[in-house]
C-alpha cells in the first residue's frame, strides 16, 4: 500500500542550530515527493517538490530536501533555524492519478 | 493574483445536519482536490475534481460528494454529519497535469456538535 512515514512526532532545536527532519514513503515505483510547512490555523505552503533529476532539492526559507532512492527517504534539511521556522512539517508523496499522500506530520519547536 | 480561497472559514453543525463548503482555485488552475485534516493529524484526500468530472476518490463514504464549477470551483458536500467529521477542509488548486504542484487554501474549520 502506499504510504509515507513520518517517524518524529514532535522536534525541539535551537535557534541557529541545524535541522532535519525525516521522511519515508513506500510505493513500489518512485512518487514525487514533496515537503509542505504549515503554520497554525493557516493552509500548507509548498516548501520544495522532487519529481526526477538532481536528488538534492533546493526550497524556500532555505530548506532543502535530499531523495534517497535505496532508504525510500526525502530528509528535510535547514543548516540554521530561524524562530520563525516553529510550525508543522508534513512530508508527502503525489502517485497516479493526482492523489497526494501525506505522512502524520512533525511539530518544529525552536528555542530561543 | 489571489490564490486559492474558501468559505466559510468556520462552520459549526449538528450531527444529521449537511454542510456545503465551497473553493475557487488559483487562476489559471483547472483542476481542484479537496482534502479532510483532523486535529493533530496530515490531510487525507477526499476527490479531485477535473472538467467538472471526479477524476480521482480518496477512502471517504459516499455521504462526501462534490461539484465543479464551468469557473473551476468547485463545492464539497458532507451529509448526515457525524461528530468524527469536525475536521480543518482544505481545498487545492492545480493545472491539469497529475503531477502539477497543488496549492492549498487557508481551510475551512468545521464543528459537528
Amino acid at each position: 500500500a502506499q504510504s509515507v512515514t513520518q517517524p518524529d512526532i514532535h522536534i525541539t532545536v535551537s535557534e541557529g542550530a541545524s535541522l532535519e527532519l525525516r521522511c519515508n514513503y513506500s510505493y513500489g515505483a518512485t512518487p514525487y515527493l514533496f515537503w509542505y510547512v504549515q503554520s497554525p490555523g493557516q493552509g500548507l505552503q509548498l516548501l520544495l517538490k522532487y519529481f526526477s533529476g538532481d536528488t538534492l532539492v533546493q526550497g524556500i526559507k532555505g530548506f532543502e530536501a535530499e531523495f534517497k532512492r535505496s532508504q525510500s527517504s526525502f530528509n528535510l534539511r535547514k543548516p540554521s533555524v530561524h524562530w520563525s521556522d516553529a510550525a508543522e512539517y508534513f512530508c508527502g508523496a503525489g502517485f497516479q492519478g493526482g492523489k497526494l499522500i501525506f505522512g502524520q506530520g512533525t511539530e518544529l519547536s525552536v528555542k530561543p | 493574483d489571489a490564490g486559492v480561497t474558501q468559505s466559510p472559514t468556520h462552520l459549526i453543525k449538528t450531527r444529521g445536519q449537511q454542510v456545503t463548503l465551497r473553493c475557487s482555485p488559483k487562476s489559471g488552475h483547472d483542476t481542484v482536490s479537496w482534502y479532510q485534516q483532523a486535529l493533530g493529524q496530515g490531510p487525507q484526500f477526499i476527490f479531485q475534481y477535473y472538467e467538472e468530472e471526479e477524476r480521482q476518490r480518496g477512502n471517504f463514504p459516499d455521504r462526501f460528494s462534490g461539484h465543479q464549477f464551468p469557473n473551476y470551483s468547485s463545492e464539497l458536500n458532507v451529509n448526515a454529519l457525524l461528530l468524527g467529521d469536525s475536521a480543518l477542509y482544505l481545498c487545492a488548486s492545480s493545472g491539469g497535469k497529475l503531477t502539477d504542484t497543488q496549492y492549498f487554501g487557508p481551510g475551512t474549520r468545521l464543528t459537528v456538535l
